[in-house]
């Protein structure tokens, strides 16, 4: 029972370039949610997905698409990596509901955009 | 913009101490929650307080919370060198669509 996984861990891309981070959870929660952490700053949310299906924007989500996939997974893309979005990446899950819930959150992608 | 903001930002205190860290807001919550998050690793929950909450507890953990001051606080009593690590407050909405953390309290326990 892993949780929740993150692939890649580490990343080094040039500018211009794109990828995809991935995200999968087997904890069969609704709500998956992908944020960005620079030093200092602690965690912006940068798009969620209430439950399969839907997604929406958080705090700081120029620059990003993601993928609602099916209930387990949840992806970030990066179509063209500026060096502004040099972070580490991560990927939280929740069983959505009235009153809040905790989330819990993946080991994290390191991304450098040179 | 965040809106927790956690005070002091870095905290070294002795093993066996009491570690106390606060974290302020601005608007309206429904509830709050602290994260532990060590060095290079994913963030990991503490507790969740609710806006008509006041206090909860959890094994050495104690939490407050004071709507009126928009204020809570994060007690560790007997710290551990384990306990060394950032910790990070989060305000949430109704349904927690868009948690805010703080920057964080950085503790050291040293042995």
């Amino acid at each position: 029972n892993a949780g929740v996984t993150q692939t890649p861990k580490f990343q080094v891309l040039k500018t211009g370039q794109s990828m995809t981070l991935q995200c999968a959870q087997d904890m069969n929660h609704n709500s998956m949610y992908w944020y960005r952490q620079d030093p200092g700053m602690g965690l912006r949310l940068i798009y969620y997905s209430a439950s399969e299906g839907t997604t929406d924007k958080g705090e700081v989500p120029n620059g990003y698409n993601v993928s609602r996939l099916n209930k387990r997974e949840f992806s970030l893309r990066l179509e063209s990596a500026a060096p502004s979005q040099t972070s580490v990446y991560f990927c939280a899950i929740s069983n959505l509901k009235a009153g809040g819930a905790e989330q819990f959150f993946g080991p994290g992608t390191r991304l450098t955009v040179l | 913009s965040q809106q927790g903001e956690e005070d002091p930002q870095a905290l070294s205190i002795q093993e066996g101490e009491n570690a106390t860290m606060n974290c302020s807001y601005k608007t309206s919550i429904n509830n709050l929650q602290w994260y532990r998050q060590n060095s290079g690793r994913g963030l990991v929950h503490l507790i969740l307080i609710r806006s008509n909450e006041r206090e909860k507890h959890s094994g050495r953990l104690r939490v407050t919370l004071d709507t009126s001051k928009k204020s809570s606080s994060l007690l560790i009593t007997a710290s551990r060198a384990a306990d060394t690590a950032s910790y990070f407050c989060a305000t949430g909405t109704q349904y927690n669509n868009d948690m805010r953390f703080g920057a964080g309290t950085r503790l050291t326990v040293k042995p």
